[in-house]
């Protein structure tokens, strides 16, 4: 069955610190996989995709995110945190069928700690 | 700026009321989708649509239909709404094909007493 994974409910890291939020899946053929956040009571906003090309994948906010094949893994990544990126923050999968549905992840909630 | 609408930031329902959830978007999309989002749950998949008149069930139909009369609006509707239905609705669209994420409304939180 497909799944994304998410392992970790809540990441603490401190203001200007790195920061990664980890995401593993498993689908049959080659995913296209996506990162987006929540902000409190919003719905969710897109930051990244990895489609094809470049493993490593630039987006919204100074995020970056790292496509690993051999592991399977799409984790999320910032150079030096900033208080104001508190918030959810999910990993999702598309599986290349007709069926244009997304799975997500259960979601990582990233607290920035000043 | 494209966007997806939901007609209501915050909804209080009584049990057994009939609730409608709108949801329009204004990208000419094929694809629209309702979630629910619960603690601990993450996003669950109530219905989806690809096209017009078209609705498919998704992983948690149960207590819920909708509609899509017109390509741009897709309705969820709660037949007899119960506490266990308190929660947030995101509705999304995307373009058909692969390669597109979702695009989110802000979401509707419906509590019902």
């Amino acid at each position: 069955a497909q799944s994304v994974a998410q392992p970790e409910d809540q990441v603490n890291v401190a203001e200007g610190n790195p920061l990664t939020v980890k995401c593993t899946y498993s689908v049959s053929g080659n995913p296209y996989l996506f990162w987006y956040v929540q902000y409190p009571n919003r719905g969710l906003q897109f930051l990244l995709k990895y489609i094809t090309g470049d493993n490593l994948v630039k987006g919204s906010y100074g995020f970056e995110a790292e496509f690993n094949k051999s592991q399977t893994s799409f984790h999320l990544k910032k150079p030096s945190a900033l208080v104001s990126d508190s918030a959810l923050y999910f990993c999702a999968v598309r599986v290349r069928n007709r069926d244009d549905k997304i799975i997500f992840g259960k979601g990582t909630r990233l607290h920035i700690l000043p | 700026d494209v966007k997806v609408t939901q007609s209501s930031r915050y909804l209080v329902k009584r049990t057994g009321e009939k609730v409608f959830l709108e949801c329009v978007q204004d990208m000419d999309h094929e694809n629209m989708f309702w979630y629910r989002q619960d603690p601990g749950l993450g996003l669950r998949l109530i219905y989806f649509s690809y096209d017009v008149k078209m609705k498919e069930k998704g992983d948690i139909p149960e207590g819920y239909s909708v509609s899509r009369e017109k390509k741009e609006r897709f309705s969820l509707i709660l037949e007899s709404a119960s506490t266990n239905q308190t929660s947030m609705y995101l509705c999304a669209s995307s373009m058909y094909g692969t390669g597109y994420g979702y695009t989110f409304g802000s979401g509707t939180r419906l509590t019902v007493v």
